[in-house]
């Protein structure tokens, strides 16, 4: 059974695209998040929801927006892409707002913008 | 603020030990550690929370030095599976935000 499961694994597009990437997890857990990860490897935090909340919405761009549908989704729209946005997107998860709590990521979409 | 890692890289024969450090310049309200190997996921390791409460392996070790806003992650007779990047990841107070630091990369050879 997959914990977190993220589609689609690899997104290839032109500069100026919109795409989305979808995450669901099964593990019954109130707060979701987004994360980039860059070149570089550094890992940062875009978004968290909690039970379908906003918490946290990190300095991003407007052109993401998040969506979260129901506790078990976050989704993750992206207009007008640009050569920058290419990164590795993971979702994660955790059973609880707080930081005390460990968070189980999905496999990551590698998204490259050409 | 991003926590800083030491080392950045450290290359071990199988059955050595490795230290892996991380500071941060903000009071600590815990700090998590991952690993993650090369294509996929970061993986949970350890979580250490002010107070002296840990979560995690009971292979992996840590320590928690809550004055200094220090963690150290212990990793002893190393195995070639420990291979990968270690991160640690900083939860200030007042900011349930987990911030992700520089990472080491960890090679394990035989």
């Amino acid at each position: 059974d997959t914990a977190v499961s993220q589609t689609p694994k690899y997104l290839v597009t032109q500069m100026g695209n919109d795409k989305s990437i979808k995450c669901e997890q099964n593990l019954g857990h109130d707060t979701m998040y987004w994360y980039k990860q860059d070149s570089k490897k550094f890992l940062k935090i875009m978004f968290s929801y909690n039970n379908k909340e906003l918490i946290i919405n990190e300095t991003v761009p407007n052109r993401f927006s998040p969506k979260s549908p129901d506790k078990a989704h976050l989704n993750l729209h992206i207009n007008s892409l640009e050569l920058g946005d290419s990164a590795v997107y993971f979702c994660a998860s955790s059973p609880t707002w707080g930081g005390g709590n460990e968070q189980f990521f999905g496999p990551g979409t590698r998204l490259t913008v050409l | 603020q991003q926590p800083v890692q030491s080392p950045q890289a450290v290359i071990l024969r199988e059955g050595e030990d490795a230290v892996i450090n991380c500071s941060s310049s903000k009071a600590l309200y815990s700090v998590h550690w991952y690993r993650q190997k090369h294509g996929e996921a970061p993986v949970f390791l350890m979580i250490l929370l002010k107070g002296g409460e840990q979560k995690g392996h009971d292979k992996i070790s840590a320590s928690f030095n809550e004055k200094k806003q220090q963690s150290s992650l212990y990793l002893t007779a190393s195995q070639l599976s420990y291979s990968g990047t270690y991160f640690c990841g900083n939860v200030n107070f007042g900011n349930e935000k987990l911030t992700f630091g520089t990472g080491t990369r960890l090679t394990i050879i035989p």
